[in-house]
């Protein structure tokens, strides 16, 4: 079956630093990866998708690649701000599939 | 344009009780997702509702619990009988029709609490 698999411990990176983070899947490629950030009791909130056939995708701070080779997506959050410390999930959809399946997530601080 | 709605956003129910979670869509959206959250767990989804119809119940526990997304109202998660393994973090999510990676907005969830 498919995975998703983030690293569940906790990331703290100092503020003004690149945070990276890692996504690792099994199996064949999804069609898509995407990223979400998820706050203290709220839902997640959708930051990024990037597609199997792209290597990078970037957003303002934030920047995804997508390495089908290695089976992995890093996340990176530029010049880091203690507002962005929260919860990053990473999931994918299949070809066919709709639903979204995520992973457990990676806990990010940001030190001031 | 209001996002997600879901209420209650806390409820506590003691086992053997119901439970029924409500989910409205953003306006517009046709599609509708509920995700379960367990504590130091990830989101698993449940089921996948399109107006009056149960697209894909796969990740949804066969007993106890069922969903509805009538043509009027708001999707409606129900799990009868409840017992403290059902304690979670219940979240909806919905997009509009068209292509399926149509991007899904999350509601802030349902936290259920079974004594």
């Amino acid at each position: 079956s498919q995975k998703i698999e983030q690293n569940s411990e906790a990331l703290n990176i100092q503020e003004g630093k690149t945070a990276t983070l890692t996504c690792n899947y099994t199996n064949y490629s999804p069609a898509y990866l995407q990223w979400y950030r998820q706050d203290p009791g709220r839902g997640p909130v959708f930051l990024l998708l990037i597609r199997e056939n792209e290597k990078e995708k970037r957003k303002e701070r934030l920047k995804v690649t997508f390495d089908t080779t290695l089976k992995q997506s890093l996340f990176h959050i530029t010049a880091s701000q203690p507002a962005d410390s929260a919860t990053y999930l990473c999931a994918r959809r299949g070809n066919r599939d709709d639903k979204i399946i995520f992973g457990k997530g990676t806990r990010l601080h940001i030190l001031p | 344009n209001a996002g997600v709605m879901q209420n209650p956003r806390h409820l506590v129910r003691r086992r053997g009780q119901e439970a029924r979670l409500r989910c409205s869509p953003m306006k517009g959206h046709s599609h509708v997702y509920w995700y379960r959250q367990l504590p130091e767990e990830g989101l698993k989804f449940m089921v996948y509702l399109q107006k009056e119809n149960i697209i894909d119940e796969s990740g949804m526990p066969k007993e106890r619990f069922s969903a509805e997304f009538p043509k009027e109202g708001p999707s409606i998660l129900r799990i009868q009988q409840v017992v403290r393994g059902d304690s979670a973090a219940y979240f909806c999510a919905s997009r509009r029709a068209g292509l399926a990676d149509n991007e899904q907005f999350f509601g802030p969830g349902t936290r259920l609490t079974v004594l």
